[in-house]
């Protein structure tokens, strides 16, 4: 079991290009989670997906925001015409819903600053 | 509107004495609820977790208690720890949704050897 890994640890941009953050969960989680993190404050849900099915998206995940997860693997996270306001780290999350437990096991997350 | 709530930014203990990280939350549709801990430039790490039909749940040095009547839970670590000092932030969720974590804003702990 390696854990979840996010690719890649930092990314910088500058304002008005385009980022894409992957996300491998653990192999035999079914659900898949993308959270966003600022500072001083905790995690906020973005989207998630049941294998490849997006079935929730937050208020938070705007229209500037994409993500998918193809073959109910790997999960990508899209940011078009990045802003200032989308530096913060992001987070991905996985479970496997099928198991009587809840819990949701982190990645390091990707470090986005936006210059 | 905040529905998880840590009202402690920060906590100080002394090493080997007892460390308590108070939460409380407003949403009465929360019924399972978790504490992670995260170290600077790392992501959380799942500590211990409990289900709204118990009060108490115990991991080796990490108790949690719940009282559902207040929506009040707490995270005791006994003996505290240098290596246990981190951000931990406390989760809720409505396993009956879609399961989505709703998180606190943190508590900075600190354990003085």
């Amino acid at each position: 079991d390696t854990g979840v890994s996010q690719n890649p640890r930092h990314k910088i941009t500058k304002r008005g290009q385009n980022v894409t953050f992957r996300c491998d969960p653990i192999s035999e989680h079914n659900r898949l989670y993308w959270y966003r993190q600022t500072l001083g404050q905790g995690p906020e849900f973005l989207t998630y997906f049941q294998n490849e099915a997006q079935l929730e998206k937050s208020r938070l995940l705007s229209d500037r925001f994409s993500a998918e997860r193809p073959k109910g693997s790997f999960s990508t996270l899209e940011i078009q015409r990045t802003e200032q306001g989308d530096s913060a780290m992001y987070l991905c999350a996985s479970s496997n819903r099928d198991r009587l437990t809840y819990e949701q096991y982190f990645g390091p997350g990707t470090r986005l600053t936006v210059t | 509107d905040q529905q998880v709530k840590q009202n402690s930014p920060s906590l100080s203990v002394q090493e080997g004495r007892i460390s308590i990280l108070n939460c409380d939350y407003t949403n009465s549709m929360f019924d399972y609820f978790l504490w992670y801990k995260k170290y600077p430039a790392e992501g959380p790490t799942f500590l211990i977790s409990i289900s709204s039909i118990k009060d108490k749940n115990e991991d080796g040095r990490f108790t949690v208690f719940l009282n559902k009547s207040a929506k009040h839970l707490s995270l005791h670590i006994v003996p505290s720890q240098p290596g246990d000092s981190a951000v931990y932030f406390c989760a809720a969720q409505s396993t009956g949704s879609q399961g989505n974590l709703i998180f606190g804003k943190g508590t900075k702990l600190s354990v003085k050897p």
